[in-house]
């Protein structure tokens, strides 16, 4: 079976500081890991995917996530915040093979100061 | 610019109403996936289809939750009879599958229906 752990529910960081958004998953096979954002009042946007190619993965808006197996981790992490990155940000497994859709983490909220 | 479309956007409706939500995924995505979003329960899958048939829906409550696609423009969710715990954000996704194996396709989400059941 699949799951998602985000460590964290609210995390806040300083303008201009790096964000670390933390996620583990647990999966039977290989997985695929997905990070999506959510602006207030909206739907879910893919950030990035991991699809088995290279473990360091780029997204949008400057932001990156790297595969490590033997953590069983895929971290998120931008080296500089915005204020435009205030978010809810939500990690995402599927397992490698099947049917089966997305599992998603319970999210964490971003807050970032001025 | 290719979106998913979601109607109503807010629904207030009492107890025992039945509630119809309608989904239009991206022209040519043939999957469509509905989720619900609660502060406490967070992101839950409830249904999804592939080719407008229906591939798990063990996550949705069968006895008053049914989701439909007629055809591939438009899918359904409705709820019947609603009660107060259902109040939440339904989502529609959608993606383009060209096989079984969903796993690594990306979803596109709608904006939502925000449903209240007073």
């Amino acid at each position: 079976a699949q799951s998602v752990t985000q460590l964290g529910s609210h995390v806040s960081v300083s303008e201009g500081a790096l964000v670390l958004l933390r996620c583990n998953y647990s999966s039977s096979v290989p997985p695929y890991l997905f990070w999506y954002v959510q602006y207030p009042n909206q739907g879910l946007q893919l950030l990035l995917k991991y699809t088995s190619a290279a473990t360091l993965v780029k997204g949008i808006n400057g932001f990156e996530a790297e595969f490590k197996k033997s953590e069983t981790s895929f971290h998120l992490t931008k080296p500089s915040a915005h204020m435009s990155d205030a978010a809810e940000y939500f990690c995402a497994v599927s397992e490698g093979t099947g049917r089966r859709a997305l599992t998603f983490g319970s999210g964490t909220r971003l807050q970032v100061q001025p | 610019d290719a979106r998913v479309t979601q109607t109503p956007r807010d629904k207030v409706t009492e107890m025992g109403q039945e509630v119809t939500m309608r989904c239009q995924p991206i022209l040519g995505h043939n999957t469509v996936f509905w989720y619900r979003q609660t502060m406490m329960q967070g992101l839950e899958l409830l249904a999804y289809f592939r080719n407008r048939a229906p591939l798990d829906d063990s996550g949705m409550p069968k006895d008053r939750f049914s989701a439909e696609m007629p055809d591939a423009t438009l899918a359904t969710l409705k709820i019947q009879p609603s009660e107060p715990r259902d109040s939440a954000v339904y989502f529609c996704a959608s993606g383009l599958s060209p096989g079984a194996d969903l796993s690594y396709n990306e979803q596109f989400f709608g904006p939502g229906t925000r449903l209240t059941v007073l």
